[in-house]
């Protein structure tokens, strides 16, 4: 199985959004609604910003919104601030007891 | 305050064994999903296994037949035993909570496997 796809990177300016991808196929994104998306800071764990496509844990502000059209899950951060600078990987449920992870993207804020 | 402390990374040579531990607080790991992701400097998130909590388990094809998830409910504490390292297992080790999603991360223990 290959790690679901993510531009390598993404940028915006603080206060516009920036969507960014998550590509894999009708056996991971595209079969099951377990997507998430994590953010993590250098030197970070990772921390659960999505999951379920379009849940937010407590906690997590409501500028971070997920959803999926066919085999791409999309994570969207509206009103940019410099702490959503960071790592965002995306992960799916691949079926056969497995997860898969994207290989990433950098937001540059 | 729900939190994972993994321990026992290290350097270790080609061939060699390693037990990560991953000591649990205000939290069963017994009663939940508990997964190990593993993160190769300068590279992405890789998933290494899930013990579900009924006690099943499986694995990522890259550590099947050489690595074991394990779990002590006395202890409250999830295992990660490494055997056959090779210079790819070379990563921050990470515990967290869940399966599907993970809400609860450790802070990660280095394994290194150089000669």
């Amino acid at each position: 199985q290959s790690a679901l796809t993510q531009p390598p990177s993404a940028s915006g300016s603080r206060g516009q959004s920036v969507t960014m991808t998550c590509t894999g196929t009708s056996s991971d994104v595209g079969g099951y609604n377990y997507v998430s998306w994590y953010q993590q800071h250098p030197g970070k764990a990772p921390k659960l910003m999505v999951y379920e496509v379009t849940k937010r844990p407590s906690g997590v502000p409501d500028r971070f919104s997920g959803s999926k059209s066919g085999n791409t899950a999309s994570l969207t951060v509206s009103g940019l601030q410099a702490e959503d600078e960071a790592d965002y990987y995306c992960s799916s449920y691949a079926g056969s007891n497995t997860v898969l992870f994207g290989g990433g993207t950098k937001l540059t804020v | 305050e729900v939190q994972l402390v993994e321990s026992g990374g290290g350097l270790i040579q080609p061939g060699g064994s390693l037990r990560l531990s991953c000591a649990a607080s205000a939290l069963t790991v017994s009663s939940n999903h508990m997964t190990w992701v593993r993160q190769a400097p300068g590279k992405g998130l890789e998933w290494v296994s899930v013990i579900y909590k009924g006690g099943n388990t499986q694995y990522a094809d890259s550590a099947q037949g050489r690595f074991s998830i394990s779990r002590d409910a006395s202890k409250n504490t999830l295992y990660l035993q490494m055997n056959s390292l090779r210079a790819q297992d070379t990563a921050v080790y990470y515990c967290a909570r869940g399966f599907y999603s993970m809400d609860v991360w450790g802070q990660g223990t280095t394994v290194t496997v150089s000669s």
